[in-house]
């Protein structure tokens, strides 16, 4: 296992298109997080899944957002519309149990560029 | 929302000299940790503490909790120049079933060799 893959690494894209961003999380964790960073900052919560089920969305996702976990394996978390506020890093986290070991495994990120 | 606020901001260091860190939260916590970012790419996680430690070790790191105080602190002794990265950390809430974890504003640490 080569730990948690993000893609793309980069994206570079105009106001007002679409964006999709895929996390492959390491195959034995069942939970899966979203995250954004911006320039100096700490990450963001997102949205968190357990499996498939998406059990917490942060208000930072308006309705342009939106996270899936189909099958409980792979994630994507698309952008609708984007705008220049939307540029990013967007991190993706897996882990198996935070309470007992809580270590949280992050991707190298996504970053996200919109003009 | 960021759970937690690092002190310094900023520290820049000689080499051989120790680092520390201080991270300040606002709830009660299961556990908090303290990751690593090497610039523009993902966190590494350094260690966790739980809430009933008061201290822990790993390396050259050592990291305190006082929860009373609702902090806790980072030292990189005999600091090494690729230990320049940010530093944050991050914090589990104290309640049961699943748990947020929510990091702080970080801490940019450079070490001159």
């Amino acid at each position: 296992d080569t730990g948690v893959s993000q893609n793309p690494r980069h994206k570079i894209t105009k106001r007002g298109q679409n964006v999709t961003f895929r996390c492959d999380p390491i195959s034995e964790h069942n939970r899966l997080y979203w995250y954004r960073q911006t320039l100096g900052q700490g990450p963001e919560f997102l949205t968190y899944f357990q499996n498939e089920a998406q059990l917490e969305k942060s208000r930072l996702l308006s309705d342009r957002f939106s996270a899936e976990r189909p099958k409980g394996s792979f994630s994507t978390l698309e952008i609708q519309r984007t705008e220049q506020g939307d540029s990013a890093m967007y991190l993706c986290a897996s882990s198996w149990d935070p309470i007992h070991t809580g270590e949280l495994f992050f991707g190298e990120g996504s970053r996200l560029t919109v003009l | 929302s960021q759970q937690g606020e690092e002190d310094p901001q900023a520290l820049s260091i000689q080499e051989g000299e120790n680092a520390t860190m201080n991270c300040s939260y606002k709830t009660s916590i299961n556990n908090l940790q303290w990751y690593r970012q090497n610039s523009g790419r993902g966190l590494v996680h350094l260690i966790l503490i739980r809430s009933n430690e008061r201290e822990k070790h790993s390396g050259r790191l050592r990291v305190t909790l006082d929860t009373s105080k609702k902090s806790s602190s980072l030292l990189i002794t005999a600091s090494r120049a690729a230990d320049t990265a940010s530093y944050f950390c991050a914090t589990a809430p104290n309640s049961g079933g699943y748990q947020k974890v929510t990091f702080g504003t970080g801490t940019k640490l450079q070490v001159i060799p």
